[in-house]
């Protein structure tokens, strides 16, 4: 039972337009997320994280939006640009959990075309 | 910065073989894991640990064990690689759950092909 799932396996956008990914949960008990990035051949990196006790984070031209009623996150990439085509995991822990640890969602393939 | 060095970016192994990653962070976290990442299923946790001697099983422990000697040092070990554990498999560190927001710090991966 995936508790945290990203319903597009791909996105393609133009540069310079925004990319939406979405991400959804079902356990009421998350209460941190995060979005990572990865490029082929390397390890995840961090990109922008939320707290359940707000509803945007913004860091440059990454925004994380969370809407708990609806149990959805997304990132918007404004503007995109042809480096940032990679996988986007989207990840949720609990602060009550047995050791708190991420769940990650199967992740979203964008590709930026110039 | 942080580093989590893996020891192997690519291995080729056989069935059969026992196959040893490893995994080093410089960073004095508690917290290490391993997740293997395959296409369409994302990254799944296979095994962590939060303390020296310490493991605990994630989603998929079956067919591996892990090590963890020295804080520093995350062993993954498959003792009898099957084809069906082809995949890159990644280390990651973190501090302790209560003291920060979760960021996993990942390693380069490594990429292990079973004949």
């Amino acid at each position: 039972d995936q508790q945290v799932k990203q319903n597009s396996p791909s996105l393609s956008v133009q540069e310079g337009r925004i990319s939406i990914l979405n991400c959804d949960y079902t356990n009421s008990m998350f209460d941190y997320f995060l979005w990572y990035k990865k490029y082929p051949a390397e390890g995840p990196t961090f990109l922008i994280s939320i707290s359940s006790i707000k509803d945007k984070n913004e860091d440059g031209r990454f925004t994380v939006f969370l809407n708990k009623s609806a149990k959805h996150l997304s990132l918007h990439i404004v503007p995109s640009q042809p480096g940032d085509s990679a996988v986007y995991f989207c990840a949720a822990r609990s602060s009550r959990g047995s050791q708190g640890n991420l769940i990650f969602g199967k992740g979203t393939k964008l590709s930026v075309k110039p | 910065d942080v580093k989590v060095t893996q020891s192997s970016r690519y291995l080729v192994k056989r069935t059969g073989e026992k196959v040893f990653l490893e995994c080093v962070q410089d960073m004095d976290h508690e917290n290490m894991f391993w997740y293997r990442q395959d296409p369409g299923l994302g990254l799944r946790l296979i095994y962590f640990s939060y303390d020296v001697k310490m493991k605990e099983k994630g989603d998929i422990p079956e067919g591996y064990s892990v090590s963890r000697e020295k804080k520093e040092r995350f062993s993954l070990i498959l003792e009898s690689a099957s084809t069906n554990q082809t995949s890159m498999y990644l280390c990651a560190s973190s501090l302790l759950w209560g003291s920060n927001t979760g960021e996993l710090f990942f390693g380069e991966g490594s990429r292990l092909t079973v004949l």
